[in-house]
């Protein structure tokens, strides 16, 4: 089974530029997450998507960070304009949440690393 | 929110010795607390969770203990192995699945062979 998927690996950019990273989840996983992980830190949740409904963006610096999952399956991150405290590896993660085979694990991709200069 | 705290920061053990990290929790409300492991450049991959029914939970040589009233969770990894070296992160969260989950800062676990 494939895990999670995400693209790109690596991302440089100059601050001010847009950037955008996709994730494609597992197969029938319905609850989508993107996290932030600084360096030396754990995640941090910035978004949580029950099929195609954001239903937890408190988180998400709305200003400048966007999301959206598209017929509940990929989701893209997007942030415009970057600043240089964005630096950070952006994390997508599935679960199967609901029913018997609802355990509550997290798949996380291997994330995508974001460098501004 | 939650607050969850993680100690160490990094731990050398020899291979074969035991590692032990702790975490506590603030938000008297969270019964589901898993442990990630992370290996470098991939993402966190859940090893072993626990719910606040239980005080105890045993997988191999993996082992997580749990007390409510104390509000703190501990990791035990025995008979230590290379491949064990990464960095492991405990978390929290009102149940499993339904709610976010508050990540501890991370412990970076070296075995020395």
């Amino acid at each position: 089974e494939a895990g999670v998927v995400q693209s790109p690996r690596y991302k440089i950019i100059e601050k001010k530029q847009p950037v955008a990273f996709w994730c494609n989840p597992i197969s029938g996983h319905n609850t989508l997450y993107w996290y932030l992980q600084n360096l030396g830190q754990g995640p941090e949740l910035l978004i949580r998507y029950e099929n195609e409904e954001a239903v937890d963006d408190s988180q998400l610096p709305k200003d400048r960070f966007s999301a959206e999952r598209l017929k509940g399956v990929d989701s893209t991150l997007k942030i415009q304009p970057a600043e240089l405290g964005d630096s950070a590896v952006y994390l997508c993660a599935s679960s199967l949440r609901g029913g018997a085979r609802n355990t509550g694990e997290l798949f996380f991709g291997e994330g995508s690393r974001l460098t501004v200069l | 929110g939650e607050n969850v705290e993680q100690h160490p920061s990094t731990l050398s053990v020899q291979e074969g010795d035991s590692a032990v990290i702790k975490c506590t929790y603030s938000d008297s409300a969270s019964n589901y607390f898993p442990w990630y492991k992370q290996e470098l450049g991939k993402g966190p991959q859940l090893i072993i969770d626990i719910r606040s029914n239980v005080g105890e939970k045993k997988d191999q040589r993996i082992a997580v203990t749990l007390n409510k009233t104390a509000k703190h969770f501990s990791l035990h990894i025995t008979e230590t192995q290379p491949e064990d070296s990464a960095v492991y992160f405990c978390a929290a969260s009102k149940s499993a699945g339904a709610n976010n989950l508050f990540f501890g800062t991370g412990t970076r676990l070296t075995v020395i062979p």
